[in-house]
């Protein structure tokens, strides 16, 4: 039920940038893009969402295609800290019946020293 | 509190044994996410509150699953005569009710059935 796809894992050298890909080609014009990521043991924690515009915030930019069929989530300067699976959801824009936030199984980013 | 608070956050049980996970949404927040984790897998959506119904429970695994939400606040989940294949974290998320909202999550309660 997932709406998007996500690779499986990604590695990435300590201090470099981290670019993790998000497919959503079915997205729909008041679906936004939010991203989370779940370090080991913990709840998911967000980090950021949008809808066609490219967002930056403390944590990470969001990089949102102008079709809004893909996006990307670029960790600027990835530390070990920054180890977790990320996942990538679509959400209506308001809260409704249907704000089921599918989960997909995410992208396991590993930060390599 | 501040954030959402789930109890308890372990929790061993015998096979067959009911259990009561209770979830504190962060005050305010209208709507209530259950999720299951098994070891080594995804976020498996089980229910959503919109205050206190539940439009959808059609992710629930099967008729021992069931959950309830009063006063727009507190929920719990409940396990009818629980099986190993339970075991997993259960986590439970809440968001408010405007648009743009992220849902923040509990640090979830970790199931044993032994």
């Amino acid at each position: 039920d997932a709406k998007t796809t996500q690779p499986p894992s990604m590695d990435c050298a300590e201090g470099r940038a981290a670019n993790l890909p998000c497919n959503h080609s079915t997205i729909s014009g008041n679906e936004y893009v939010y991203w989370y990521r779940q370090i080991h043991s913990q709840g998911p924690q967000y980090i950021i969402h949008g809808l066609k515009n490219n967002e930056t915030n403390e944590m990470a930019s969001l990089i949102i295609t102008e079709d809004r069929k893909s996006s990307t989530l670029i960790l600027p300067h990835a530390t070990l800290r920054d180890t977790a699976v990320y996942y990538c959801i679509v959400r209506p824009r308001e809260r409704t019946s249907y704000d089921k936030v599918i989960f997909g199984p995410g992208t396991s980013l590993s930060v390599i020293p | 509190g501040a954030g959402v608070s789930q109890s308890p956050s372990n929790k061993v049980t015998e096979k067959g044994k009911d259990v009561e996970l209770r979830c504190d949404p962060i005050s305010g927040h209208t709507a209530l996410y259950w999720y299951r984790q098994s070891l080594g897998q995804g976020l498996e959506f089980l229910i959503y509150f919109q205050g206190n119904s539940a439009p959808d429970k059609s992710g629930l695994p099967s008729d021992r699953f069931s959950a309830e939400r009063t006063g727009g606040s507190v929920s719990t989940l409940t396990i009818q005569r629980t099986q190993q294949e339970d075991s997993a974290v259960y986590l439970c998320a809440s968001s408010s009710q405007g648009v743009n909202t992220e849902a923040f999550f509990g640090q979830g309660t970790r199931l044993t059935v032994v």
